[in-house]
């Protein structure tokens, strides 16, 4: 069974690195997500892509993110100027085109855990 | 604005025991509600949706619009049940999930 993967598992950098965390979304799928849990607190929603452009996106994701899908198959997630409170578990979804009347089951990936020190 | 409520953080009971985990949530438009499950090491896994009004796993959950309760529910738990579960609310464009904080369940032998 197909499933969305991410790269690497666990990253650690240094306050003021850029970073980049890469997923491979279910090669059919066409939308794709960003959420990310700090530890200890609830899983929460950061960008939503579609056809090549942000389609929604929280508070949360502000001026030092962005999110590219540079080929056909990678979706990446890049934060220019990390800062300690980006410590989290970013999780990377994909979704399938919606079928009518039915919402979007977003299967997601494992997870990449940053480190920031 | 959407939110999503799980008060319990930890439930915890015995094999054999009926199970309820709690979900509220607050949401002006016409509410479509998930409960994802994430077993140890495991990823984030739909468990069920409102919509398709399914049992999986032996859970059900009813959508109650006038208590805004999206409750999950199993009448007999298992220890391979032990999981943490989140409840979701999808937005009306279906481009975002609202979670609540997820509570952990623990089946004791």
């Amino acid at each position: 069974e197909p499933e969305v993967t991410q790269t690497p598992s666990h990253q650690v950098t240094q306050m003021g690195q850029e970073v980049i965390l890469r997923c491979v979304p279910i090669s059919n799928h066409l939308y794709f997500y960003w959420y990310r849990q700090i530890l200890g607190q609830k899983v929460e929603f950061l960008v939503s892509f579609y056809n090549n452009e942000i389609s929604e996106k929280s508070e949360i994701f502000d001026d030092q993110f962005s999110v590219e899908r540079p080929d056909g198959s990678n979706f990446t997630l890049k934060i220019r100027s990390t800062k300690l409170e980006d410590s989290a578990m970013y999780f990377c979804a994909s979704s399938d085109h919606l079928a009518r009347g039915v919402p979007y089951e977003q299967y997601f990936g494992p997870g990449t855990r940053l480190t920031v020190t | 604005a959407q939110r999503v409520t799980q008060p319990e953080k930890l439930l915890s009971v015995f094999k054999g025991a009926p199970v309820e985990l709690k979900c509220n949530y607050s949401y002006s438009g016409s509410p479509e509600l998930f409960w994802y499950v994430q077993y140890s090491r495991q990823r984030l896994q739909l468990l069920l949706r409102h919509i398709s009004r399914e049992s999986i796993k032996g859970f059900t959950a009813d959508l109650n619009k006038g208590e805004t309760s999206f409750h999950l529910k199993k009448p007999f738990a298992q220890e391979e049940d032990s999981a943490m579960y989140y409840c979701a609310l999808i937005n009306n464009a279906g481009n975002m999930l609202t979670f609540g904080g997820g509570t952990r369940l623990m089946v004791k032998p």
